[in-house]
């Protein structure tokens, strides 16, 4: 089945600074690509996806780039801001289409 | 709109009880899906269902069991509780027609003991 990897586990910065996430998946049927920001003692949310078809999607200081060849999509962060700390996990859909594979988690602790 | 509901929020089981946790959601989602939660481990799927009817084995289904009772709700069910499902559960759910972005439930937190 399909396996996420997702690196680093933890990640800190100062304020200001960029942060990259980067997953790599085994799946080559996978067609969607999530990114979730969990905070403290909270659910799962989304902050940002993308699909097989696009290369690379922004929304405001989050982008994410995806390489299909490869089989690595990253998350990257700019300007980072104390309220950006939090656990961050990326997922794959399973070969089927039906599910969410997740990978372990980022922490990134952002300081001011 | 509530979203995604679970209950209950906390519980403490003795090894070997029983229980089951209940999911409900109200935005007429299709899929719906159990994770475990455990430090260090991200979120693991458990089983879920890709719509009414249907359920489907994920990464670590033993132990468990599922119900798809009907659109809104999905159960799951821990015939004999061990210590290494201490954890927090979440259920999620999602659009079927093309795989979308998972809402999820405010989470179990299990404890047995």
């Amino acid at each position: 089945g399909e396996n996420v990897e997702q690196h680093p586990s933890t990640l800190s910065v100062q304020e200001g600074d960029s942060a990259v996430i980067k997953c790599t998946y085994s799946d080559s049927a996978s067609n969607y690509f999530p990114w979730y920001k969990q905070e403290l003692g909270k659910r799962p949310q989304l902050i940002i996806d993308i699909r097989s078809n696009v290369g690379e999607k922004k929304d405001q200081r989050i982008a994410v780039t995806l390489n299909k060849t490869a089989k690595h999509f990253s998350l990257h962060i700019t300007e980072t801001q104390p309220e950006d700390s939090a656990v961050y996990f990326c997922a794959a859909s399973n070969q089927a289409g039906t599910a969410l594979i997740f990978g372990k988690g980022t922490t990134l602790s952002v300081s001011s | 709109n509530a979203g995604v509901t679970q209950t209950p929020k906390f519980q403490v089981l003795k090894t070997g009880q029983s229980m089951t946790l209940q999911c409900a959601q109200d935005m007429n989602h299709n899929s719906m899906y159990w994770y475990r939660q455990d430090p260090g481990m991200g979120l693991r799927l458990i089983y879920y269902s890709a719509s009414e009817g249907t359920t489907d084995k994920g990464e670590v289904p033993n132990g468990y069991n599922v119900s798809r009772l009907n659109k809104r709700e999905f159960s799951l069910r821990l015939e004999s509780a061990a210590p290494s499902q201490t954890s927090v559960y979440f259920c999620a759910s999602s659009t079927r027609q093309v795989l979308s972005e998972a809402f999820f439930g405010q989470g179990t937190r299990l404890t047995v003991v």
